[in-house]
């Protein structure tokens, strides 16, 4: 079985410009989560998706991320203007159905570098 | 404020010898505890959770609530275990996501 997968693995873009990234979940998992880790800084959470639902966006940064999940399958991560602090490394993890405590499975993550 | 801490930022020690990745968290309430390692090369990927109470690889990590340390222990260590190691914890009814100390580097030498 596939694993979370993650596209691009790598994007390089100019500040102000656009840069959508994407997961793919495991088949199967409801619930889907977004981090991100800054240079020198902990891995930090983003938001939680539920099938297509928002669960929890209490991490996005600002109004400059959305992230959606259409259909409740892969979901999308676009950053529009991105700055340079918005550079780092971007992971999804997905896990089974139901609250709380399942294992979250991780993607390779992208690293986006904002020049 | 929930938080975890990782005071150490690399770990070195040689083949054989115990070694101990530190851990404590702030958090009110009884959170489920976690250790993530990362190989070179390869994901990020679950070691052990406190609720298991089992050992993985050689590793066990006991929780502490007294302490509120969740560390993670192996007796001996081996070249194989040389990865990035993060605690991380996940609070009861907050959907599963977690909370991640900043990451011990642990090298072990041969």
């Amino acid at each position: 079985e596939a694993g979370v997968t993650q596209f691009p693995s790598h994007s390089v873009i100019e500040k102000g410009q656009t840069v959508t990234l994407r997961c793919d979940p495991i088949s199967g998992h409801d619930n889907l989560y977004w981090y991100r880790r800054v240079m020198g800084k902990e891995i930090k959470f983003l938001l939680h998706f539920v099938k297509e639902s928002k669960q929890d966006e209490s991490g996005m940064p600002n109004n400059r991320f959305l992230a959606e999940r259409t259909g409740g399958t892969y979901s999308t991560l676009k950053v529009q203007p991105a700055e340079l602090e918005d550079s780092g490394v971007y992971f999804c993890a997905s896990s089974q159905e139901g609250q709380g405590q399942y294992e979250q499975y991780f993607g390779p993550g992208t690293r986006l570098t904002v020049t | 404020a929930q938080r975890v801490t990782q005071p150490e930022k690399l770990l070195s020690v040689f083949k054989g010898a115990p070694v101990e990745l530190k851990c404590n968290y702030s958090y009110s309430g009884s959170p489920e505890l976690f250790w993530y390692v990362q190989y070179s090369r390869q994901r990020l990927q679950l070691l052990l959770r406190h609720i298991s109470r089992e050992s993985i690889k050689g590793f066990t990590a006991d929780l502490n609530k007294g302490e509120t340390s969740f560390h993670l222990k192996k007796p001996f260590a081996q070249e194989e275990d040389s990865a990035m190691y993060y605690c991380a914890l996940s609070g009861y009814n907050q959907g599963g996501k977690l909370i991640f100390g900043q990451g011990t580097e642990l090298s072990v030498k041969p």
